[in-house]
């Protein structure tokens, strides 16, 4: 299984500020994968992060609002723009390894006031 | 696309008793069913998965099941433990192809003493 890790393990932030996350993996992947997991809830697909290229988002995000940077095949990032209080969430990133199997590291625990 | 429904949503044993979690899916051509254990203040862990070649799969203490005519697969805990307290989820995909993992609602099993 991959290592994965992710800074800052928390924050709180105020309205309007943005946030970058940072997701680093022990090993070269090809598919990673951005999170958002609202208290309570299920995990969403945000985007897929695409080394070289610009991220594919799901319906409902938006570039804007989460750009996503992939300079390698161990590292990415997620910024949260223009914060409100409805993205106060987790947010994960996750690698896919051989054999399909996905696996996720230990969240980003978003406040925003 | 994918919809996975997720039952109970909360599950509450005794220590030594067992548990089971069960999903259904909706799209046929699922082919990778992972489950996922989430503890508090964790990012999701794989705790076992099974393909669609397979009709079950055992690790331990914890078993998966898969029924692909009737479109559902279930997680059986044996000997429960207060350690296997957590929110657990299933995820479908269909691997391969630009689709992805697709989870449920979640169930929060406690065992209690």
């Amino acid at each position: 299984s991959a290592v994965i890790s992710q800074k800052p393990s928390r924050d709180i932030c105020q309205r309007g500020t943005s946030l970058t996350i940072q997701c680093q993996v022990d090993s070269q992947v090809t598919m990673m994968f951005w999170y958002r997991q609202q208290p309570g809830q299920s995990l969403t697909l945000i985007a897929t992060a695409n080394q070289g290229s610009e991220a594919t988002y799901e319906s409902g995000f938006v570039i804007d609002k989460f750009p996503i940077s992939r300079p390698n095949l161990t590292f990415s990032t997620l910024t949260v723009s223009n914060m409100s209080p409805e993205d106060s969430s987790i947010y994960l990133c996750s690698v896919e390894a051989s054999h399909n199997e996905q696996f996720f590291g230990p969240g980003t625990r978003l406040t925003v006031l | 696309g994918e919809n996975v429904e997720q039952h109970p949503s909360t599950l509450s044993v005794q220590e030594g008793d067992s548990a089971v979690i069960k999903c259904t899916y909706s799209d046929s051509a699922s082919n990778y069913f992972p489950w996922y254990k989430q503890e508090l203040g964790k990012g999701p862990q794989l705790i076992i998965d099974i393909r669609s070649n397979v009709g079950e799969k055992k690790d331990q203490r914890i078993a998966v099941t898969l029924n692909k005519t009737a479109k559902h697969f279930s997680l059986h805990i044996t000997e429960t433990q207060p350690e296997d307290s957590a929110v657990y989820f299933c995820a479908a995909i269909l691997t391969g192809t630009a689709s992805k993992l697709t989870f449920g609602t979640g169930t929060r099993l406690q065992v209690t003493l």
